[in-house]
């Protein structure tokens, strides 16, 4: 799993869904994890395993996979959640992990 | 209240060695992997290593190995950083992580603030 790519940007309006992608070899074999990054801040998780949420993510977003391909969904996207967000892929075979490329959200 | 909190960041001259810090408090610190990510200025994460919950085994990214140590003392709650050979490249803000395997592989559910390594003459 050398490389994760995602869209480096993609905006959507108030109040409406956003699905974000991330593509890697690794991805087939092991459950990509979902990260918000707000400027000036640590990133913070907001899915993993199959569809899981930490306790104080909202329900509005959830995650899946297809293939190669996970995605994270944000349905009635809210202001806040304008920020950066990035997958992580793990390579079972050594246990090395790569983050994806970002993805920037813009809440128009 | 949980919380890692990094340091041993600053400016290096290139070729120099430097080595960062991370203490945990607020969990059982000695039962979890850990893990450091970084970020240069403007970009993206990228995973550097990680260690397991008793420090036998190790992991790196491969465009670092041989510069890097990760390493752990368990007894003080602390994450190390050993990183030598200092380039432009490494310039970053380093963050640690930590993985709770009660969640699966790869939820870095708490992360510290970062300490900003700088190499620079």
């Amino acid at each position: 799993s050398s490389e994760v790519t995602q869209d480096p940007a993609v905006s959507v309006a108030l109040g409406q869904t956003v699905r974000i992608t991330c593509q890697g070899d690794g991805i087939t074999t092991s459950y990509a994890t979902w990260f918000q990054q707000k400027p000036g801040q640590a990133p913070r998780l907001v899915i993993y395993g199959k569809n899981n949420r930490p306790s104080g993510i909202p329900d509005r977003f959830s995650g899946s996979r297809s293939g190669d391909t996970a995605s994270l969904t944000i349905t009635g996207t809210q202001a806040e959640d304008e920020a950066d967000y990035f997958c992580t892929s793990r390579d079972i075979d050594n246990n090395r992990f790569v983050f994806g490329t970002g993805t920037k959200v813009t809440v128009l | 209240q949980v919380e890692m909190v990094e340091s041993g960041g600053g400016v290096v001259q290139p070729g120099r060695s430097l080595r960062l810090s991370c203490t945990a408090s607020g969990f059982a610190f000695g039962t979890y992997g850990m893990h450091w990510v970084r970020q240069p200025p403007g970009k993206g994460l990228e995973w550097v290593a990680s260690i397991w919950y008793d420090g036998s085994d190790k992991s790196y990214v491969e465009s670092l190995r041989g510069r890097i140590t990760i390493s752990r003392d368990n007894s003080k709650s602390t994450l190390f950083l050993q990183m030598n050979s200092l380039t432009a490249g490494d310039t970053a803000l380093y963050f640690c992580a930590r993985e709770n395997l009660l969640l699966g592989y790869g939820a870095f559910d708490i992360w510290g603030q970062g300490t900003a390594v700088t190499v620079s003459s």
